[in-house]
């Protein structure tokens, strides 16, 4: 089944704890791209990827890093995480051309405290 | 503003066509129009996308107004499992790949 899997779905932490977020693609696609979703403010792009070793910074990148060193792979990375990275995480991909559609994990919930 | 302009929510009632209206005014001639939907606990699900005529595929129907500054989403029997948060978004073809989302239709839909 193709499908985009994050882990974890759910993950509470502690200012300061470094986490990663995993998210993996099955469709050898292209492009990837990591989301917040925030009430009020809906989905902002935090980076994104168009290919293994190109990444790029989104609207809301401060606090974030990621790496594409393969393919499937493209986590999210939150060396010192704070309260307000708290929020609903979303993992993205798509094949190069402009108008795919971008198939969606289920979403990680974090919670910094 | 590249976002695009929705109505906060809307109601149907099950097996009735629902139309979504989505304002896009200063669409340029190169942006596609996406409509994604979000059901409860999920990740946004693509549904349709179009440039400047109709579109139909096996979800839903996209009406293009022929000035391109409007559009509708068509649900054409819609069901308990269409209760979603509809996205309507601009796509500029040169850019990053970027969508720009807004807060989108909340729709329910009544037994």
């Amino acid at each position: 089944e193709a499908q985009v899997t994050q882990n974890p779905r759910y993950l509470i932490t502690v200012t300061g704890k470094k986490l990663t977020v995993t998210c993996s693609q099955n469709m050898n696609h292209e492009y990837m791209s990591w989301y917040r979703q925030d009430p009020g403010l809906g989905l902002r792009q935090i980076y994104y990827s168009m290919n293994v070793e190109v990444t790029d910074k989104g609207d809301v990148p401060e606090g974030y890093k990621v790496s594409r060193k393969e393919k499937r792979n493209f986590p999210l990375i939150l060396e010192s995480p704070s309260p307000n990275q708290t929020s609903l995480y979303f993992c993205a991909s798509s094949s190069a051309q402009v108008n795919s559609p971008l198939h969606f994990g289920n979403g990680t919930r974090l919670t910094v405290t | 503003d590249a976002k695009t302009t929705q109505p906060n929510s809307m109601e149907s009632n099950e097996e009735e066509p629902v139309h979504l209206p989505c304002n896009h005014s200063t669409i340029s001639g190169t942006d596609y129009i996406h409509w994604y939907r979000q059901l409860p606990s999920q990740g946004p699900e693509y549904v349709i996308h179009g440039l400047t005529s109709n579109v139909n595929n096996r979800m839903a129907s996209l009406a293009i107004a022929e000035d391109r500054k409007s559009s509708t989403l068509i649900l054409h029997r819609a069901t308990l499992r269409d209760a979603a948060v509809y996205y309507c978004i601009r796509l500029n073809a040169g850019n990053n790949r970027k969508l720009i989302w807004g807060l989108g239709t909340s729709l329910a839909v009544n037994p």
